[in-house]
């Protein structure tokens, strides 16, 4: 089955350090996405990829950074520069036309410790 | 940047209620978009719509595109436990630049909860 698959499901980091979270897609949708869910809030957009080797910041990419080599993966780094990372990370692929929604990865939760 | 006002934040509703929530913006959206999130798990797809006036059903789910295309609302009718969660609207603006002609604008939520 088609899907959009994140993990580690559960990741814990120590202050400093970097951490990367691993998203991968056999969907072969085009745009890949990466949100932060924070409690009551909505989603928010770090970084998006229409293509492969393209990629742009969202709302809020400081302290983020992300990689597009292959179609199938777009894998975030949460750096030492991000002060709060504690949150639910989210990440989406469609192919490319957004008023069709997005499909959803199960998401990772980070805690920093 | 762009927001969009959901509520109500959260329901207690009794088994078998109607429930009814909705999301409001000072922009028009040619694209309204509902999701479902359960506890741990991404945002699921169960109703989109396209067209100001458009209304679209998905077993109990009705939602309906507004006609001034700057509200939608989303009623579930005879809510069942397997109803709770946090569910989400999500809007792609009608007048786009090209650096968000692939963002959709996200609503806080709704959280719904079944009374014991």
């Amino acid at each position: 089955d088609g899907g959009i698959t994140q993990s580690p499901k559960y990741l814990f980091r120590k202050e400093g350090q970097n951490v990367t979270l691993s998203c991968e897609q056999n969907l072969n949708h085009d745009a890949m996405y990466w949100y932060r869910q924070d409690p009551g809030q909505g989603l928010r957009l770090i970084y998006y990829s229409q293509i492969v080797n393209d990629f742009q910041k969202g709302d809020i990419a400081e302290g983020y950074s992300v990689s597009r080599e292959k179609k199938e993966s777009f894998p975030l780094t949460v750096t030492s520069a991000q002060k709060n990372p504690t949150a639910f990370y989210l990440c989406a692929s469609n192919y490319g036309a957004t008023r069709y929604g997005y499909t959803f990865g199960s998401g990772t939760r980070l805690t920093v410790v | 940047g762009q927001q969009l006002n959901q509520s109500p934040q959260s329901m207690f509703i009794q088994e078998g209620e109607d429930v009814s929530m909705n999301c409001t913006s000072s922009s028009i959206f040619n694209t309204w978009l509902w999701y479902k999130q359960e506890p741990g798990e991404g945002p699921v797809l169960l109703i989109a719509l396209y067209k100001a006036g458009e209304l679209t059903s998905n077993g109990r789910l009705t939602a309906q595109f507004g006609i001034t295309r700057k509200d939608s609302f989303l009623n579930i009718s005879a809510s069942i436990p397997s109803d709770v969660g946090i569910y989400f609207c999500a809007g792609q603006l009608r007048f786009i630049s090209m650096d968000s002609n692939y963002q959709l604008i996200w609503g806080a939520g709704t959280k719904l909860i079944i009374k014991p």
